[in-house]
């Protein structure tokens, strides 16, 4: 099992819709957790921080599922310039200077 | 603020040619580092990380090496580039510490083409 898993997608979805991305990830020990963004050809610019009471970020929020050992991104209302791939990030415990990335969600919104 | 900056931004190289790739960052003090490559539509693959100046920590053997010369300054290098090698290699600082919150930061990346 990978470390951290994402459905690629793509996800194709109108503007206006609300969309969530689930990633699952393998070491129940994990201790941080983010949601990246990255436009094609570009470098991946954090999006938010995923707290255990889960945040939110005008229109995302992230949660984290510890049980299920998951983390999941919400986008609501979403817009044409929303579109690119989400990127899932794990830190695992005693190795805090090393993140895991997940492959990354494509979302497309649709005019 | 702190700024990373990579340079160059596009190269191509022959096959078995030399690599070095430069990665500064300003506004930050010993910070970790780190070189990730992803081939065309795949996920970041971690190649070093370095918590500081002459410590380094590859990931994954291959034909490639990496510096931390100064305290803000990260080189990767390759003697002879292989087709292979081709990818967008990004560095990346993070201000680390116990107990997780470990944020990246990327640099904009360079482009490589191995021909």
């Amino acid at each position: 099992r990978k470390e951290v898993e994402q459905d690629p997608g793509p996800f194709n979805v109108p503007e206006g819709a609300t969309v969530a991305f689930n990633c699952t990830y393998s070491n129940s020990a994990s201790q941080s957790f983010f949601w990246y963004r990255q436009d094609c050809r570009k470098e991946p610019k954090l999006l938010m921080s995923v707290y255990s009471s889960g945040n939110e970020d005008g229109r995302f929020t992230a949660q984290l599922n510890r049980a299920s050992q998951y983390i999941s991104l919400l986008i609501r209302d979403s817009k044409l310039s929303d579109s690119a791939t989400y990127l899932c990030v794990v830190t695992p415990s005693g190795g805090y200077q090393k993140v895991t990335f997940g492959t990354g969600t494509k979302l497309q919104v649709i005019p | 603020s702190q700024t990373i900056h990579q340079w160059p931004a596009t190269l191509v190289q022959p096959v078995g040619s030399p690599l070095s790739l430069e990665c500064t960052v300003e506004g930050t003090s010993n910070p970790n580092l780190y070189w990730y490559r992803q081939a065309a539509g795949r996920g970041l693959q971690l190649l070093f990380y370095s918590v500081g100046i002459g410590q380094i920590s590859s990931e994954v053997p291959q034909n490639l090496s990496a510096s931390r010369p100064q305290d803000r300054q990260f080189i990767l290098s390759s003697k002879k580039l292989l087709l292979s090698d081709s990818g967008f290699y990004l560095c990346a600082w993070g201000s680390g510490g116990a107990g997780g919150g470990n944020e990246q930061f990327f640099g904009p990346g360079t482009r490589l083409t191995v021909l």
